[in-house]
C-alpha cells in the first residue's frame, strides 16, 4: 500500500522569505501523481500544485514550486516570497495513475505559520 | 468556491444516532468522492461513486454507507454513531474517473456527543 509522510508537523517562516515543506512517499507503482493541497482556516481544500511522475520537469505555479526526486521518492514544496495568506495546513498527497483506483492518499500535514 | 456544495455545514448529534450528509457535485462532474478528516487519522478516503455506481472503496466502516443518485448528488449515511466518528467529512467531485482534478466541497463538521 502507498504511504505519504510529512515529517514536519509545524513550520514558521518570516513574511517575504522562502520556505520548503518536505514530503516523502512510498509506492511500488511507476506511474502516479503527486499533489500539494492547502487547507486555510476556512477548512476548504485547495489544490496548490501537482506533478505527474512521468515528467522530469518540476512543476511550478507562480510562487509555488516543487522539487520532485523520483528515485528518492521525495516531493518537497517551496514557497517563495511568503505572504500572510499562505498561512495554512499543507497536505502532500499521492494518487495512482491506474484507473482502478482514484483515491487520494494524504500525508498528516504541515501547519505553516507566517511571521509578520 | 469550488462549485461543490455540502449540507449541512455543522451537525451535532448523540451516540447511537444516524445522520445523512449530502453532497452536490460541480455541474457536469460524474465522480463523487467522500473523505473523512479527523485529528488522529488525518484525511482518509472513504468511497467513490462514478455515474451512480460504486467505483472504489477505502477505509469505510460497515456502519457507513453511501449512494449516488440519478441527478448525481450523493449522500453519506452514518449510523450507530460513536464519539470517534466526530470529524470533518469532505465530498469532492471530478469530471470523470482517472486523472481529472478532484474539487473539494467546504465539508460537514460532525460532532458526536
Amino acid at each position: 500500500a502507498q504511504t505519504v509522510t510529512q515529517s514536519q508537523p509545524e513550520m514558521s517562516v518570516q513574511e517575504a522569505e522562502t520556505v520548503t515543506l518536505s514530503c516523502t512517499y512510498d509506492t511500488s507503482e511507476s506511474d502516479y501523481y503527486l499533489f500539494w493541497y492547502k487547507q486555510p482556516p476556512s477548512r476548504q481544500m485547495i489544490l496548490v500544485i501537482r506533478q505527474e511522475a512521468y515528467k522530469q520537469q518540476n512543476a511550478t505555479e507562480n510562487r509555488f514550486s516543487v522539487n520532485f526526486q523520483k528515485a528518492a521518492k521525495s516531493f518537497s514544496l517551496k514557497i517563495s516570497d511568503s505572504q500572510l495568506g499562505d498561512a495554512a495546513m499543507y497536505f502532500c498527497a499521492y494518487r495512482s495513475a491506474y484507473n482502478r483506483d482514484d483515491k487520494i492518499i494524504f500525508g498528516k500535514g504541515t501547519r505553516l505559520h507566517i511571521l509578520p | 468556491d469550488s462549485g461543490v456544495t455540502q449540507t449541512p455545514k455543522h451537525l451535532i448529534t448523540a451516540t447511537g444516532q444516524r445522520v445523512t450528509l449530502r453532497c452536490s457535485p460541480r455541474s457536469g462532474d460524474l465522480s463523487v468522492y467522500w473523505y473523512q478528516q479527523s485529528l488522529d487519522q488525518g484525511l482518509q478516503f472513504l468511497i467513490q461513486y462514478y455515474n451512480g455506481e460504486e467505483r472504489a472503496k477505502g477505509n469505510i466502516l460497515e456502519r457507513f454507507s453511501a449512494q449516488q443518485f440519478p441527478d448525481l448528488h450523493s449522500e453519506l449515511n452514518l449510523s450507530s454513531l460513536e464519539l470517534g466518528d466526530s470529524a470533518l467529512y469532505f465530498c469532492a467531485s471530478s469530471v470523470a474517473s482517472g486523472l481529472n482534478e478532484q474539487f473539494f466541497g467546504p465539508g460537514t463538521r460532525l460532532t458526536v456527543l
